[in-house]
């Protein structure tokens, strides 16, 4: 059962467009939700969170939008650049320290 | 600079063969886990550590063995490896379970 889908395993964009990967979850109880990037050859990185309380949380380029009703959220990258071609993994938790479920990630592609 | 050292990086070993994989962390976090990574299914936890001495089965335990004897290091041990284990493995670091994880650089294991 799985509790954190990630429904595109890829995603191609023209460099400067906009980039928008989504995510959704089952569980209702989660209420921590992170972004990590993962670059072949190397460790996930973490990228931003959002806490149930918001609805949106800005870092540069990236913004994550969470729509608890719909049990979804979605990073978006403006604008794309070909180094932000990675993996993107969502990921979501619950309060009282229970481990980070993971989605299987979604592979963006920015083409120059 | 705060870092996630795994060892080895890459290792090819035969069915049955006892190994160890080295993770440890210098900033000191009591929280400690083990993912694999598989195509087409993301990451899964396999065991953490909420503290020394303290270690608890992730979503795919069985196969693996963990000890917490100091914070800083967190062994993935296969006492028997199969080659249903031949996957990339991260060691990940963090203040509790919830939030923020930092991941090593990764272990590459092929067992035949």
């Amino acid at each position: 059962d799985q509790q954190v889908k990630q429904n595109s395993p890829s995603l191609s964009v023209q460099e400067g467009r906009i980039s928008i990967l989504n995510c959704d979850y089952t569980n209702s109880m989660f209420d921590y939700f992170l972004w990590y990037k993962k670059y072949p050859a190397e460790g996930p990185t973490f990228l931003i969170s959002i806490s149930s309380i918001k609805d949106k949380n800005e870092d540069g380029r990236f913004t994550v939008f969470l729509n608890k009703s719909a049990k979804h959220l979605s990073l978006h990258i403006v604008p794309s650049q070909p180094g932000d071609s990675a993996v993107y993994f969502c990921a979501a938790s619950t309060t009282g320290n229970t481990p980070l479920v993971f989605g299987k990630g979604t592979r963006l592609s920015v083409i120059a | 600079e705060a870092q996630v050292t795994q060892n080895p990086r890459y290792l090819i070993t035969v069915t049955g063969k006892k190994l160890t994989v080295t993770c440890s962390q210098n900033m000191n976090h009591e929280y400690m886990s083990w993912y694999r990574q598989d195509p087409g299914l993301g990451l899964r936890q396999i065991y953490y550590s909420m503290n020394v001495e303290v270690t608890d089965k992730g979503d795919v335990p069985e196969g693996y063995k963990v000890s917490r004897k100091e914070k800083r290091n967190f062994p993935l041990i296969l006492e028997s490896p199969s080659p249903n284990q031949t996957s990339l493995y991260f060691c990940a670091r963090g203040w509790g379970a919830t939030y923020e994880q930092y991941f090593g650089p990764g272990t590459r294991l092929t067992v035949t």
